[in-house]
């Protein structure tokens, strides 16, 4: 059982938007920055999102992070073919001291 | 090319030891923290363990507090995960990566697989 919480699949059409949540709590989420991961079949994870809603040089700006209060989420637009992968959400938990992943979320775009 | 490749995973006996390696290039290592991550067959991403740039700092996740230690040779641009009194839950295909726990991992190996079977 994960600390944070995503949805195990989300679906949409090609060219389309999907939004990925992911919940924790005030002493993850709610007092940290959150990083999103995608991870492609066969291949190591790779950042998304930094610092809740940076893209790192590279990432192109259909991807977004957002956080309210002790929920974060990744948004996807334009969605192609190749984004089918896994995506996860991670923090710091100042509580339990240590880092914590949501248990990942498999995009498959129809 | 900032790169890091892990070695010295392979099949092991429950109960029984591993020492993975790390090796980091391209980027000055003594400056930043190292992680390891696992992601066991079927399963997500599971943290494991965290040293900072001078190892003054380390974290260990529950499951293998007591039995993994981790340790870096700045010297030889290297990470480390000793890894002991292995059990079947320990299978996974473990990954190190740059960062810091508060920011993101920035930079993954290819990862190494770890299978503890009798």
């Amino acid at each position: 059982q994960s600390v944070l919480t995503q949805p195990p699949s989300v679906s949409a059409a090609p060219g389309q938007k999907v939004t990925i949540s992911c919940s924790g709590s005030s002493s993850n989420i709610g007092n940290n920055y959150v990083s999103w991961y995608q991870q492609l079949p066969g291949t190591a994870p790779k950042v998304l999102i930094y610092e809740t809603n940076k893209r790192p040089s590279g990432i192109p700006d259909r991807f977004s992070g957002s956080k309210s209060g002790t929920s974060a989420t990744l948004g996807i637009t334009g969605l192609q073919t190749g984004d089918e992968a896994d995506y996860y959400c991670g923090t710091w938990d100042s509580s339990l001291s240590v880092v914590v992943f949501g248990g990942g979320t498999k995009l498959t775009v129809l | 090319e900032v790169q890091l490749v892990e070695s010295g995973g392979g099949l092991v006996q429950p109960g029984g030891s591993l020492r993975l390696s790390c090796a980091a290039s391209g980027f000055t290592f003594n400056s930043y923290s190292m992680n390891w991550v696992r992601r066991a067959p079927g399963k997500g991403l599971e943290w494991i363990s965290y040293i900072s740039g001078g190892s003054g700092t380390i974290y260990y996740a529950d499951s293998v507090k007591g039995r993994f230690t981790i340790s870096r040779d700045n010297a030889k641009n290297s990470l480390y995960l000793q890894m002991n009194s292995l059990r079947a839950e320990d299978t996974a295909l473990y990954y190190c990566a740059r960062g810091r726990v508060y920011d993101a991992f920035d930079i993954w190996g290819q990862g190494t697989m770890v299978t503890v079977s009798s």
